[in-house]
């Protein structure tokens, strides 16, 4: 099956810092999704985003299908961006998850 | 628009039980799927029902079955529960249409002792 792999697993922040996070998929897919997982483990829907880039707030995300990644951008952090960060991707009707992005944002 | 709603939200079972998980998805969507996440394994899919048929499968023992409903909503029935069967269990609808977007529920944590 499809491989997806999310870099880096941790990243540490300190409030109002930038940060990028990756996914890169081994096979062309149809859909590509970002969540973020909260505490208390509902996956809250951040991007569909199959091919170029979107906005909303502060987060952005770029995917570029043909060379099989997607970038999710978090500027000027704040604690409550702290979680789980996954991306996930769309192949016979089935999502495959990365492992995902531990996000700590300290105060 | 209400969101994906799943009971019940924390269970406690034995060895040996079964258990069934309730997923009711958002009003005109007709695509319901599952999903386990442990710590070891991650996020794997369970199985994706339409129109109350299941179009696909993953890799799970036959102790893991679901249904649809002709209103959409959905169930999953585990039998024979082990200890490693301790998940959050996750359900996701979307519209009709392979790839549109999914949206998640708030999850069945499942505990086995």
């Amino acid at each position: 099956g499809i491989q997806v792999e999310q870099s880096p697993p941790d990243l540490i922040l300190q409030e109002g810092a930038n940060s990028t996070l990756r996914c890169n998929f081994s096979d062309s897919v149809n859909n590509l999704q970002w969540f973020h997982q909260n505490p208390w483990g509902q996956l809250i829907n951040l991007f569909y985003i199959p091919s170029g880039t979107k906005q909303n707030g502060r987060l952005s995300a770029t995917t570029v299908a043909t060379e099989r990644y997607s970038l999710l951008y978090i500027s000027s952090s704040q604690t409550t961006d702290s979680g789980v960060y996954f991306c996930a991707v769309v192949r016979d009707y089935k999502l495959s998850f990365g492992a995902g992005t531990t996000v700590t944002v300290r105060a | 628009k209400a969101g994906v709603t799943q009971t019940p939200r924390y269970l406690i079972k034995t060895r040996g039980q079964q258990v069934t998980l309730s997923c009711s998805p958002i009003s005109g969507h007709r695509s319901v799927s599952w999903y386990q996440q442990t710590p070891g394994q991650g996020l794997q899919f369970l199985f994706e029902y339409f129109s109350e048929t299941q179009r696909n499968k993953g890799n799970f023992p036959g102790r893991f079955s679901g249904r649809q409903f002709s209103n959409s909503r959905s169930e999953m029935n585990v039998s024979t529960l082990e200890l490693g069967d301790s998940a959050l269990y996750l359900c996701a609808s979307r519209k009709a249409g392979v790839y549109n977007e999914q949206f998640f529920g708030p999850g069945t944590r499942l505990t086995v002792l």
